[in-house]
């Protein structure tokens, strides 16, 4: 049973389309964290949200984490073939020492 | 910036023997995780430690064993080696707990 359910798992999509991420959780997360993979790599970070209802811009990247810090979403908007790649959602609970959850990944392929 | 350092990169090794992968955490980050990523699989939490010693342990094998030193690298041990234990490893620093990881560029295990 995956604790942390990242939706789509794939997604494909022409350039300029916009897209959101989903990643839903029956449990509360004291943070969530935001990466990209690419192929044979660490994953990078790219944000971290730890209060109920904070939205985050990171460039044509908006992350959101829900009011009861069970759920998050990425949305990108007017997506480049650069976007391309695996995008992680990753959860810390609470009193556990900090170590992440990680959602099943979803690839992303942008088209040019 | 400095990140996170692990070595080898690469790393073949047959059935029954041993391995040892390295991690060099950020400088001043006093808590390291260690992860195992299977092929089109999600990172999963294996064993974590926090100023030297062990904060947190997952799905960790017996046949693994850990630890931290006192400049705060850490090294991943890995005996009786089996085919199932083919995966990429990585090494996440962060500080305090629960803060932020930053996860290094893995290390690619083959067993054959």
């Amino acid at each position: 049973t995956q604790l942390l359910e990242q939706s789509p798992q794939f997604l494909s999509i022409q350039e300029g389309e916009n897209l959101t991420v989903y990643c839903n959780s029956s449990s509360v997360f004291s943070s969530l964290q935001w990466y990209r993979q690419e192929p044979g790599e660490g994953p990078v970070l790219l944000v971290t949200v730890v209060t109920g209802g904070e939205v985050k811009k990171l460039k044509r990247l908006t992350f959101q984490f829900g009011d009861a810090r069970k759920d998050s979403s990425l949305h990108i908007t007017a997506a480049q073939p650069g976007d391309t790649g695996l995008y992680l959602c990753a959860g810390s609970l609470y009193n556990q020492g900090g170590k992440l959850i990680f959602g099943q990944g979803t690839e992303l392929s942008v088209k040019p | 910036a400095a990140g996170v350092i692990q070595s080898p990169r690469h790393l073949i090794k047959e059935k029954r023997e041993t391995a040892t992968l390295k991690c060099y955490p950020i400088p001043r980050h006093d808590t390291v995780y260690w992860y195992q990523q299977g092929p089109g699989q999600d990172p999963q939490f294996l064993i974590s430690f926090y100023e030297k010693m062990q904060s947190d342990k997952g799905s960790i094998p017996d046949r693994f064993s850990a630890q931290q030193f006192s400049d705060y690298h850490s090294e991943l041990n890995m005996s009786s080696l089996e085919l199932g234990d083919s995966a990429l490893y990585f090494c996440a620093s962060s500080s305090p707990p629960g803060d932020e990881q930053y996860f290094g560029p893995g290390t690619r295990l083959t067993v054959t």
